[in-house]
Parts: structure tokens; C-alpha cells; sequence
């Protein structure tokens, strides 16, 4: 049962624009959330997190927004540039003893940009 | 070392036999944990170490892997009698302040098994 779902495989958008990528989530015991970006024949890079007492994080180009009514969370990335093609895992935890522990990822979006 | 290093990079073998998959964290993280990326999948959490134990292995798809650390350093993972579902990229990763504040991944291990 998967608990972190990004439910659109690819996106494509175009450079200057804005990139908004979702994630849902079904554990309510999860309490922090990470973005991580991924090139071919690479590891994933970690991006940006949020706490879920914060409902927005920012750094830079990169925002992420977290609704945990919805247990919907979203990065979006503004402006787009071309180093920004990749694909993007959300993930999750819960705190206590996972905090040491494993995060639960999405299937992970793969972006696009176009000039 | 300035990043987790992983060897091979990528290992081609035979259904059946057995692989060991290596790791080197980053010197000083405590923490280390293994997943796999199957073609089309996320992530999927294999095993974690926090020091040379493991608390948590519940990821581990089987009794033909197993995985361990020693020195609170190197981690080896073990495939035994390996099958075609086995066929992954291997990424381990190290962190020294917990699953929240972010892993450090290596490149991975490509495994292909024919």
C-alpha cells in the first residue's frame, strides 16, 4: 500500500514558467516532508522539507506548500529553468522512532523544461 | 569521504547466483539505509542502521538479502540466489541527524540480473 503518491508521472513546462508538482499522502502520522531531485545515473539530491507545523517553505526558486486537511502537499518552482529537468520524489516521515528512519517516497514526476 | 560511495556502479549477473552490493557512507553519519528504485517504481525502503544494528530491516523483500555494518562504516547487502525481480538500482544512503533533515545518497548500484 503505497502511503506517498504522485499521481502524475511527467510534466512539461516551459522555461520561465512555473512548475507545480503534487503529492498526496494517506498516513496521517506523518509530520515532516522532503522534496528530492534526481538526474539519470545519479542519487537523488535533497531539495527542500517541511515541517507540518509550517504550511509553506521557501528557498529560492523552490516553495513548498503543505494543506494537512488535504494531506496534500506541493513544490513549485518558479522559474523554471532547463537544469530543472529531472524527476522529483516527495517523501515523508513520521517523528519518534522514525525520525532516525525510513522516509516513504513517491513514485516520483519527471519534469521538463523546454526552452 | 567527501560523498556515499557505491560499488559497483553496475553488476550484471546470472539468475541464482549471489551478489554483495557495497557502501561508504559519509564518514561520521551514523545513520545508514538502503533502498531500491525498480524500472517505473519510487523508492522502496530496504533495511536502516543506526551504528552497526539495524532497527529497522521490515523492508528487506526477502530472506535471500540481508545486509551489514561494520565499524559504524562500510555496509555490504547481500542478494543470495538472485532472481530477475531483482533487477534494481541500489542506492544507499548515510545521515547524521535522521531521516528529516534530509539523506545524502550515493549513485547506486545498477543490478541486472539475466
Amino acid at each position: 500500500d503505497q502511503q506517498v503518491k504522485q499521481n502524475s508521472p511527467s510534466l512539461s513546462v516551459q522555461e520561465g514558467r512555473i512548475s507545480i508538482l503534487n503529492c498526496d499522502y494517506t498516513n496521517s502520522m506523518f509530520d515532516y516532508f522532503l522534496w528530492y531531485k534526481k538526474y539519470p545515473a545519479e542519487g537523488p539530491t535533497f531539495l527542500i522539507s517541511i515541517s507540518s507545523i509550517k504550511d509553506k517553505n521557501e528557498d529560492g526558486r523552490f516553495t513548498v506548500f503543505l494543506n494537512k486537511s488535504a494531506k496534500h502537499l506541493s513544490l513549485h518552482i518558479v522559474p523554471s529553468q532547463p537544469g530543472d529537468s529531472a524527476v522529483y520524489f516527495c517523501a515523508a516521515s513520521a517523528s519518534g522512532t522514525d525520525s532516525w528512519g525510513k522516509l516513504q517516497f513517491g513514485a516520483g514526476t519527471q519534469v521538463v523544461v523546454t526552452p | 569521504g567527501a560523498g556515499v560511495s557505491q560499488s559497483p556502479s553496475n553488476k550484471v549477473t546470472e539468475k541464482g547466483k549471489d551478489v554483495e552490493l557495497r557502501c561508504d557512507p559519509i564518514s561520521g553519519h551514523t545513520a545508514l539505509y538502503w533502498y531500491r528504485q525498480s524500472l517505473g517504481q519510487g523508492l522502496e525502503f530496504l533495511i536502516y542502521f543506526q551504528g552497526n544494528s539495524a532497527p529497522d530491516k521490515s523492508g528487506l523483500p526477502s530472506d535471500r538479502f540481508s545486509a551489514e555494518r561494520t565499524g559504524g562504516s562500510v555496509s555490504t547487502l547481500t542478494i543470495q540466489r538472485t532472481q530477475q525481480e531483482d533487477s534494481a538500482v541500489y542506492l544507499c544512503a548515510s545521515s547524521s541527524q535522521g531521516a528529516n533533515y534530509g539523506y545524502t545518497f550515493g549513485s547506486g548500484t545498477r543490478l541486472t540480473v539475466v
